[in-house]
């Protein structure tokens, strides 16, 4: 299995911009997260979806912040529009729901750049 | 709601020589116990995790961890490190229900040196 995909792995953008950020869970599983890693804050989990549906949005920062999850296999975030504060790196992680260990397995991360 | 402490933000040590990673956590429910590694500029990968039984669990490269019910902790472990476990480590926790939050610490800075 190729693990979770996340696109793009690096991405530099102006305030005011729109960002999306790409995740393409392992295959099977039914459950995603999506987390983001500052220095200050360390890792916060920002929305979780079961089945394709959001489970909990709690973490979501603000209104600028959206995600979406079409199917199985691939979730968006969206920031729109960016702002330098949003700079961080965005991990998306899957995990198989029913599993009792509730492993979640993590992508390689998109390090975002607001200028 | 759940909370970790991660008691050390750095920890230097010589190659060979053991290392300790302090976490304590707590929560109002029962929790499954995890410790993840991040090297640099990768995602989190599991190292081991504690569902029940054995209080003492092995992971992978090495490292163990013991639960501690009483002390409400999870220290991490190895005998003798390596150049390659230069790395952040996470603890985490998750409650044991439908709910699959993982909440973590704020990591341990590993650094290795010769």
């Amino acid at each position: 299995d190729a693990g979770v995909i996340q696109s793009p792995r690096h991405e530099v953008t102006e305030m005011g911009q729109e960002v999306t950020l790409r995740c393409k869970p392992i295959s099977g599983h039914n459950s995603l997260f999506w987390y983001r890693q500052t220095m200050m804050r360390g890792l916060e989990l920002l929305i979780y979806f079961n089945n394709n549906v959001p489970i909990d949005d709690s973490g979501m920062p603000e209104d600028r912040f959206s995600a979406k999850m079409p199917n199985a296999s691939f979730s968006t975030l969206k920031i729109q529009p960016s702002e330098p504060r949003d700079s961080a790196v965005y991990f998306c992680a899957s995990s198989f729901w029913g599993n009792p260990d509730n492993e979640q397995f993590f992508g390689p991360g998109t390090r975002l750049t607001v200028l | 709601a759940q909370s970790v402490t991660q008691l050390d933000s750095q920890v230097p040590v010589f190659e060979e020589a053991p290392v300790e990673l302090r976490c304590n956590y707590s929560s109002s429910v029962s929790v499954y116990l995890f410790w993840y590694v991040q090297y640099p500029n990768q995602g989190l990968q599991l190292l081991l995790k504690y569902l029940s039984g054995s209080t003492l669990v092995k992971g992978i490269n090495g490292f163990e961890a013991e639960f501690n019910k009483s002390q409400t902790s999870f220290h991490l472990r190895k005998p003798s490190v390596h150049i390659s476990d230069t790395a952040e480590y996470f603890c985490a926790v998750s409650p044991r229900s439908n709910d699959y939050k993982l909440s973590f610490g704020a990591g341990t800075t590993v650094t290795v040196r010769a």
